[in-house]
């Protein structure tokens, strides 16, 4: 059975730093692209990012809004994918979920770690 | 404003049938598959349909999907009260500032 457990989210002042940890077992983590998803309260699901795997280059991509801001990486020998957040607005409040996938679905998802953005 | 347009909302009666679209463009639905996720209230989405019609183990063929164009749809037929849920869909855009995009999203009442 697929498991991903985020942690490392709380409350956070504006132009605060945040690194979120997603856990995974149950998959070949090292062959896995993995994805980035966050939700607003109230609102959709807006993805954040994705990594590829190491294989295919590791190679990272954004969305537009969190480009240059936000940093995702991977440590496969802990199968364990990262969001690093810098530079945090009230409007990245939102629960983040980590996914596998990213290329042409999101297979398997987290349940959600919420992160809180406020003076 | 979501690159993908959905209708915010879709009832029927327990055992009908609804079905939910999903319009893009040549970027995005056009090229690209589609899949759809279900998420029912406080939890995590869940992976419905993949490549446009295909299912994952464990999700019943009452959940169906296709793709037409630069539009794909949803149908869900036999409702019931435990498919209330928001269901999305998704997929890759070839644009470079919009790697992946998803629909607004659809809430599924059961009335």
């Amino acid at each position: 059975e697929v498991q991903l457990v985020e942690s490392g989210g709380g409350l956070v002042k504006p132009g605060g730093s945040l690194r979120l940890s997603c856990a995974a077992s149950g998959i070949t983590f090292r062959n896995a692209w993995m994805s980035w998803v966050r939700q607003a309260p109230g609102k959709g699901l807006e993805w954040v990012g994705r990594i590829k795997s190491r294989v295919d280059g590791a190679t990272p991509a954004y969305a537009a809004p969190v480009k240059g801001r936000f940093t995702i990486s991977r440590d496969d020998s802990r199968n364990t994918l990262y969001l690093q957040i810098n530079s945090l607005k009230t409007e990245d409040t939102a629960v983040y979920y980590c996914a596998t996938g990213g290329g042409r679905n999101l297979d398997n998802w987290g349940q959600g770690i919420l992160v809180t953005v406020t003076s | 404003q979501s690159v993908l347009t959905q209708p915010p909302s879709v009832s029927a009666a327990p055992g009908q049938k609804v079905t939910i679209s999903c319009s893009g463009n040549s970027s995005n639905v056009g090229n690209n598959y589609v899949s759809w996720y279900q998420q029912v209230p406080g939890t995590a989405p869940k992976l419905l349909i993949y490549d446009n019609n295909k299912r994952p183990s464990g999700i019943p063929d009452r959940f169906s999907g296709s793709k037409s164009g630069t539009s794909a749809t949803l149908g869900i037929t036999g409702l019931q009260t435990g498919d209330e849920a928001d269901y999305y869909c998704g997929t890759w855009d070839s644009r470079v500032n919009a790697p992946w995009v998803f629909g607004g999203g659809t809430k599924v009442t059961v009335l």
